[in-house]
């Protein structure tokens, strides 16, 4: 059973720290990984995608691959009231399925 | 706003009752995803098309039927649901298989309660 991991949270930072998202996988075949962000009563939005060993920036958000340790993560920079909300990582296996976490749910006191 | 739709974004019925969820995208996509999001529980992939060809039914009770009458379409048919399948329910779109990058994109979703 392919799953992917995620601490339900709340992860609960001060405006204008760094929030740090973590996610573990367990299929090594994995190639492509995603996190998106989802408010509450809204649908999931893409805020990146990442497919090589390494670090990937846009903007103030920098997602972290990791395949020999299946961890994926996803740090956000000066972090902003507006940034609360659930965060989604995906894995999409050897075939074309999206495979979801839980979910952890941010919280930026102000 | 995203490039996928869905009609309508709330839906009451019974358990007698039949409905018909609907989503168009917009993006030229292939592929087209209906998932089910129930409270604390991840999103769960209910059916895939691609093409307009089913290629994924996820051991999903009967009682939900899906259509794809052309790759910009896709419906999901309800009728004798239970209480227990009240959900956000999500349409999706990518390009499809054989994209390296294949990446989905989601539309608002319809928040279904079944009395």
């Amino acid at each position: 059973q392919k799953e992917v991991e995620q601490n339900s949270g709340p992860l609960s930072v001060p405006e204008g720290a760094i929030a740090s998202l973590n996610c573990t996988y367990s299929d090594r075949g994995s190639q492509s990984f995603f996190w998106y962000r989802q408010y509450s009563g809204k649908s999931p939005e893409l805020i990146m995608s990442i497919y090589s060993n390494g670090d990937k920036e846009d903007g103030r958000f920098t997602a972290q691959l990791n395949k020999a340790s299946q961890y994926v993560s996803l740090l956000i920079r000066d972090s902003q009231p507006s940034d609360s909300a659930t965060y989604l990582c995906a894995e999409r296996d050897s075939s074309y399925k999206l495979i979801f976490g839980s979910g952890t749910r941010l919280l930026v006191r102000p | 706003e995203t490039g996928v739709t869905q009609t309508p974004r709330h839906l009451v019925m019974g358990m007698t009752n039949k409905k018909s969820l609907k989503c168009e995208q917009h993006l030229g996509h292939n592929a087209m995803y209906w998932y089910k999001q129930s409270a604390k529980k991840p999103l769960e992939l209910m059916f895939v098309y691609s093409l307009e060809e089913r290629v994924e039914n996820n051991s999903v009770p009967s009682r939900f039927s899906p259509e794809c009458p052309n790759s910009s379409h896709l419906f999901l048919h309800l009728h004798t649901l239970q209480p227990e399948d009240s959900a956000l329910y999500l349409c999706a779109s990518s390009q499809g298989r054989g994209s390296s990058t294949d990446t989905q994109y989601f539309g608002p979703g319809t928040r279904l309660t079944v009395l």
